[in-house]
């Protein structure tokens, strides 16, 4: 049982260039978000997911898209990524929505030079 | 809106001695508050939730928060503090009335315990 996973824990990318995170759950959970963690601010909602097939903006959408096609996995996705969006990103995931436990991913470090 | 307030950015306690981490709530209506602890390089890991009921809530490692609806606080103490407490905890709220599923968190606290 392997919780939450991402891909990669590392990444280096130039102003202008694209990626994807990967974000895996195998504990059958509906709910999925994606989070950025910089220094001094918390952690800030990005974007999330309440089942297969559906998406919702968080507190910092711009920038960033996300996709949800299977119930274990949430992308997220740089189009044109810039120095801003250097920073710690976070996937969890949890079985329901408001009252329920997140569960997290051990992160992806992300520099935009 | 909703607003999370951790005032502290540290806290110093002596192992063996007892800790408070603060956190205050700003939200419209009653309240869904959760506690989150951070190892270094690692995710975040649930401690403890205030959903309804009794006040005083007990979480994981020996950690308890007391719900005080009247001073908006929602603070996480433990009686006595483990070198391995030492981590950034954050406090993380949301609202009951609306559905909203987003979780607010604090800034963070970190938390050092000298041997």
């Amino acid at each position: 049982n392997a919780g939450v996973t991402q891909t990669p824990k590392f990444r280096v990318l130039k102003t202008g260039q694209s990626m994807t995170l990967l974000c895996a759950q195998d504990m059958n959970h509906e709910y999925m978000y994606w989070y950025r963690q910089d220094p001094g601010m918390g952690l800030r909602l990005i974007h999330y997911s309440v089942g297969e097939g559906t998406t919702a903006k968080g507190e910092v959408p711009d920038g960033y898209n996300v996709s949800r096609l299977k119930k274990q996995n949430f992308l997220l996705g740089l189009e044109s990524a810039a120095p801003s969006q250097t920073s710690v990103y976070f996937c969890a995931s949890s079985y329901r929505g408001q009252t329920a436990e997140q569960f997290f991913g051990p992160g992806t470090r992300l520099t935009v030079l | 809106a909703q607003s999370v307030a951790q005032p502290e950015d540290q806290v110093n306690v002596a192992e063996g001695n007892p800790l408070t981490v603060k956190c205050t709530y700003s939200v419209s209506g009653n309240p869904y508050l959760f506690w989150y602890v951070q190892y270094p390089n690692r995710g975040l890991q649930f401690l403890l939730k205030y959903i309804t009921g009794d006040n005083l809530v007990k979480g994981s490692y020996g950690f308890e928060a007391e719900f005080n609806k009247s001073q908006t606080s929602f603070h996480l103490k433990k009686p006595s503090a483990l070198v391995s407490d030492s981590a950034l905890y954050f406090c993380a709220v949301t609202r009951r009335e609306t559905g909203r599923r987003a979780l607010t968190f604090g800034s963070g606290t970190r938390l050092q315990v000298q041997p």
